[in-house]
């Protein structure tokens, strides 16, 4: 049973545009929301994270907006550059889970010059 | 800055070997993690240990077994290699949040 489901598997945007990644849950008890932006040959890295005590978070060009009723979540980036081409997963877990993530798939995000 | 140090990146062993995969991270982690990440699955948690000693599966710990006797160091062993185990493996610890993640070992079973 897939947990937290991501789409979409791969996105294309010109520099400049605004790429958005979406993401649903089914387990009410999550409470910690992080999106994760892994390089080709590297480990995921954090990028951002939210808790569902508030709907929107930014950091520079990247925002969570968080819909706690409809059990959804997604990254915006603003502005796209080509540095931001990667793989980006979405997570989520619950206080007592001692610490465990459950991952989406992943989208291929591929920001054109 | 934390470091989470997988021993290899590269890694090729025969159908049938026992095989070693090494982690070892330098912050002081009670949590550390194991992965494996294959296209178009994501990361699949294959275990996890809360403490030295300490280990809980994940979803996916068949084929699996992990070894934790010093609190930096987790150990994850292919107990009879299979070619369905060809993948990224991805250690990560943690104290609480985030998880900090090492950069992998590509792992080929032939």
């Amino acid at each position: 049973q897939q947990q937290v489901k991501q789409s979409p598997q791969s996105l294309i945007v010109q520099k400049g545009g605004i790429s958005i990644i979406n993401c649903a849950y089914e387990n009410t008890a999550f409470d910690y929301f992080p999106w994760y932006q892994q390089f080709p040959g590297k480990g995921p890295a954090l990028l951002i994270a939210i808790r569902p005590d508030v709907s929107e978070k930014k950091e520079g060009r990247f925002t969570i907006s968080f819909n706690k009723s409809a059990k959804q979540f997604s990254l915006h980036i603003m502005d796209s550059q080509p540095g931001d081409s990667a793989t980006y997963f979405c997570a989520a877990a619950s206080g007592g889970s001692n610490y465990k993530l459950t991952f989406g798939k992943g989208t291929l995000l591929t920001v054109n010059p | 800055d934390v470091k989470v140090t997988q021993s290899s990146r590269y890694l090729v062993k025969r159908t049938g070997e026992k095989v070693f995969l090494e982690c070892v991270q330098d912050m002081d982690h009670e949590n550390m993690f194991w992965y494996r990440q294959d296209p178009g699955l994501g990361l699949r948690l294959i275990y996890f240990s809360y403490d030295v000693k300490m280990k809980e599966k994940g979803d996916i710990p068949e084929g699996y077994s992990v070894s934790r006797e010093k609190k930096e160091r987790f150990s994850l062993i292919l107990e009879s290699a299979s070619t369905n185990q060809t993948s990224m493996y991805l250690c990560a610890s943690s104290r609480t949040w985030p998880q900090h993640f090492g950069d992998g070992t590509r792992l080929s079973i032939l």
